[in-house]
């Protein structure tokens, strides 16, 4: 079956890094995606990686390693903004976005 | 990036009859639309698949015949939601893709109150 595995919750004080942890089982792969999620909104794109290794984009940077099923978001600097669901999300072979239940992070002053 | 709109944002209806929601790809050609239902706290669980065209592709345990989907456009989906109940309730999210994209783009989604 297609599985994701992301912590329930986490916490983090502003000015920190934190790092979201994603495991995944998927019937065939074409990526990974994470999106963003605010309360009552839709979600929004982070990062695509296809290949092995860290994607970086600002803040918000992105690892993936393939033989083990396994991806993180490493958000640094962290804002009170930054509190919302991240979403990891794997590509099936059908190219359908697979969705856990996300990870709420809460950001502390 | 590509925008994604979807109206109305908000409805509220009673229980019994039909609401119809509709999302447009602004600025691309999109080849496919998938329709989500999120409930609070929940994960995003995909109800459909449409192509232009031709018929939407439902998950199991969607009804098809309630949950009404026209992609009769590339640019124009629409969601129809028949004889809703209360626990119709929730949060309906359209996404779109284009041709050759993995991406799927979102709509900011659309709040479904059924009394």
């Amino acid at each position: 079956g297609q599985n994701i595995d992301q912590p329930t919750e986490m916490t983090a004080t502003e000015g920190a890094i934190v790092q979201i942890n994603c495991t995944y089982q998927t019937s065939g792969f074409n990526g990974l995606f994470w999106y963003q999620q605010h309360a009552g909104e839709a979600p929004t794109f982070l990062s695509y990686n296809v290949l092995d290794g860290l994607e970086e984009k600002g803040r918000f940077s992105s690892f993936l390693s393939r033989s083990k099923g396994y991806s993180y978001l490493l958000l640094k600097e962290l804002q009170m903004k930054d509190s919302a669901s991240y979403l990891c999300a794997p590509l099936d072979s059908n190219y359908q976005l697979i969705w856990g239940a996300g990870t709420k992070l809460i950001i502390k002053p | 990036g590509a925008v994604v709109s979807q109206h109305p944002s908000r409805v509220i209806c009673k229980s019994g009859t039909s609401v119809k929601i509709e999302c447009r790809s602004l600025d691309f050609q999109a080849t496919t639309m998938f329709w989500y239902r999120q409930f609070p706290k929940q994960s995003l669980m995909l109800m459909a698949t449409s192509n232009e065209g031709s018929k939407a592709t439902y998950e199991q345990g969607v009804e098809k015949d309630k949950f009404l989907i026209n992609h009769a456009s590339l640019t124009l989906s629409t969601l129809t939601v028949t004889s809703a109940h209360p626990e119709d309730s929730s949060f309906y999210i359209c996404s779109a893709r284009g041709d050759q994209e993995y991406e799927q783009y979102f709509g900011p989604g659309t709040r479904l109150t059924v009394t």
